[in-house]
């Protein structure tokens, strides 16, 4: 069955690094998501993505924040400079297109970044 | 900006008790969405609703929509150990836009 695969599975990093997660969403999919859940809270939306640009950006997504397609098959989300508050597991996912029979999202099994 | 609630937070039963969880949006939705998600695991998703007042029935799960399109409910008859998780609603404005969850109900079945 296919699936979105995120890497790394876990991060460790220092205040003020830059840190890039990666994703690869299902090949026949054309919309693709950013989420963030802090430990034992809500899903938060981030930012969504189609046809290679930013359609949607909540107000997290803020300038530190940034996605990339780089070679049609990678989805990547990068922080310019890590704070505390950053720390939490970021779920990549994707959608086939909006006129399917259902808008269900394709969750990977996120990447847990942990900011020190 | 648009908000979903939704309660309980936690709710904890006995094996066989039945369990329910309710969706509330500031805004009229084009649909909402349900996803479950296991202990230390990801979202992964349950149904999609999309017509005012539409009941979807999933074995022991019922999923309702208000017909304000406002609304949502998810209820499970007989609970079983396997149905321990977080479940999250999760509604979208237009179809197309971000999809917005609420904050999720913990669910904990003892037998």
């Amino acid at each position: 069955e296919p699936e979105v695969t995120q890497t790394p599975s876990h991060q460790v990093t220092q205040m003020g690094q830059e840190v890039i997660l990666r994703c690869v969403p299902i090949s026949n999919h054309l919309y693709f998501y950013w989420y963030r859940q802090i430990l034992g809270q809500k899903v938060e939306f981030l930012v969504s993505f189609y046809n290679n640009e930013i359609s949607e950006k909540s107000e997290i997504f803020d300038d530190q924040f940034s996605v990339e397609r780089p070679d049609g098959s990678n989805f990547t989300l990068k922080i310019r400079s890590t704070k505390l508050e950053d720390s939490a597991m970021y779920f990549c996912a994707s959608r086939s297109w909006v006129g399917s029979n259902t808008g269900e999202l394709f969750f990977g099994e996120g990447s847990r970044l942990t900011v020190l | 900006g648009q908000q979903v609630m939704q309660i309980p937070q936690y709710q904890h039963v006995q094996e066989g008790e039945d369990f329910t969880t309710y969706c509330n949006s500031s805004t009229t939705l084009s649909n909402i969405q349900w996803y479950k998600q296991r202990p230390g695991g990801h979202p992964v998703f349950l149904i999609q609703l999309v017509k005012s007042g539409e009941v979807k029935k999933q074995k022991r799960l019922t999923f309702q929509f208000g017909e304000a399109k406002k609304n949502s409910s998810l209820h499970i008859t007989a609970t079983q150990t396997t149905d321990v998780g977080t479940y999250f609603c999760a509604g979208q404005r237009q179809a197309g836009t971000a999809l917005i969850f609420g904050k999720g109900t913990t669910l904990s079945v003892s037998s």
